[in-house]
C-alpha cells in the first residue's frame, strides 16, 4: 500500500516569512495529492491540491509543487500570517476506478507563527 | 448549515461500555467515511462506505461496526471499550469516492475511555 512521510513534524517561522513543508510517497500509481489544514478543535479542511498532470499549483499565498520521478511534493506558504498556525497534512491517493481507497495521510506538521 | 455534522462532540466513557457516534452529510455525496486520529495526530482511515456498501474496512476490531441507515449518515458503534480506543474519531464524505477527490470532515469527536 502508499506510505506517506513528511517532515518536518514541527515548523516554526517568523511572521511575514515563508514556510515550507515536504512529503514523500512511494506508490508510484499515486494521482491526487491534497494538503489539509486542520485548527485546533476542528476538522481537517482542504487547502489546495495536486494531481500528477500538473507540477505546481499556486493559491494567493499557498502553492504546491510535485515531482513525479522523486516521488515528492512540497506545500509553500508565503507572508505567513498567525492564522496560518494549524497542523497540516499531506496526503495522496490514486483513482481506483470504481472503489473507495482512501487517501494515506502524512503525520502532519505543527506550524507554528511566531509574532 | 453544517456540511458534515457528528455527535457527541466530547465521549467519556469506562471501559466496557458500548457506545456509538453519529454523522450526517447534507451534501449529497455518495460516500462517507471514519477516520481516528490519536494522541499524535496521526489520521486513519477505518470505513468507507458507498451507497450503503463498506468499501473499506483497514484491519478494525470487529467491536467497531459501522451502519448507514441512507446514504447521509453513517453511524459508528462501539462495543466494549477499550482504553486503546481513546482518540478523536472524524467523520467524513466525498462526492464519489473515487479516491482523488476532495474529503469534508466533520468537526470531531473526542472519545475518552476511562
Amino acid at each position: 500500500g502508499e506510505n506517506v512521510e513528511q517532515h518536518p513534524s514541527t515548523l516554526s517561522v517568523q511572521e511575514g516569512d515563508s514556510a515550507v513543508i515536504k512529503c514523500t510517497y512511494s506508490d508510484s500509481a499515486s494521482n491526487y495529492f491534497p494538503w489539509y489544514k486542520q485548527e485546533l478543535g476542528k476538522g481537517p479542511q482542504l487547502i489546495i491540491d495536486i494531481r500528477s498532470n500538473v507540477g505546481e499549483k499556486k493559491d494567493q499565498r499557498i502553492a504546491v509543487t510535485l515531482n513525479k520521478t522523486a516521488k515528492h511534493f512540497s506545500l509553500h506558504i508565503t507572508e505567513t500570517q498567525p492564522e496560518d498556525s494549524a497542523v497540516y497534512f499531506c496526503a495522496a491517493s490514486h483513482n481506483s476506478g470504481g472503489g473507495a481507497d482512501g487517501l494515506t495521510f502524512g503525520k502532519g506538521t505543527h506550524l507554528i507563527i511566531q509574532p | 448549515d453544517t456540511a458534515v455534522s457528528q455527535t457527541p462532540k466530547y465521549l467519556v466513557t469506562q471501559m466496557g461500555n458500548d457506545k456509538s457516534i453519529k454523522c450526517e452529510q447534507n451534501l449529497g455525496h455518495d460516500t462517507m467515511y471514519w477516520y481516528k486520529q490519536d494522541s499524535k495526530k496521526f489520521l486513519k482511515i477505518m470505513f468507507s462506505y458507498n451507497n450503503k456498501e463498506l468499501i473499506i474496512n483497514e484491519t478494525v476490531p470487529n467491536r467497531f461496526s459501522p451502519k448507514s441507515p441512507d446514504k447521509a449518515h453513517l453511524n459508528l458503534h462501539i462495543n466494549s471499550l477499550e482504553l486503546g480506543d481513546s482518540a478523536v474519531y472524524f467523520c467524513a464524505s466525498s462526492l464519489s469516492g473515487t479516491g482523488n477527490e476532495k474529503l469534508f470532515f466533520g468537526s470531531g469527536t473526542q472519545l475518552s475511555v476511562l
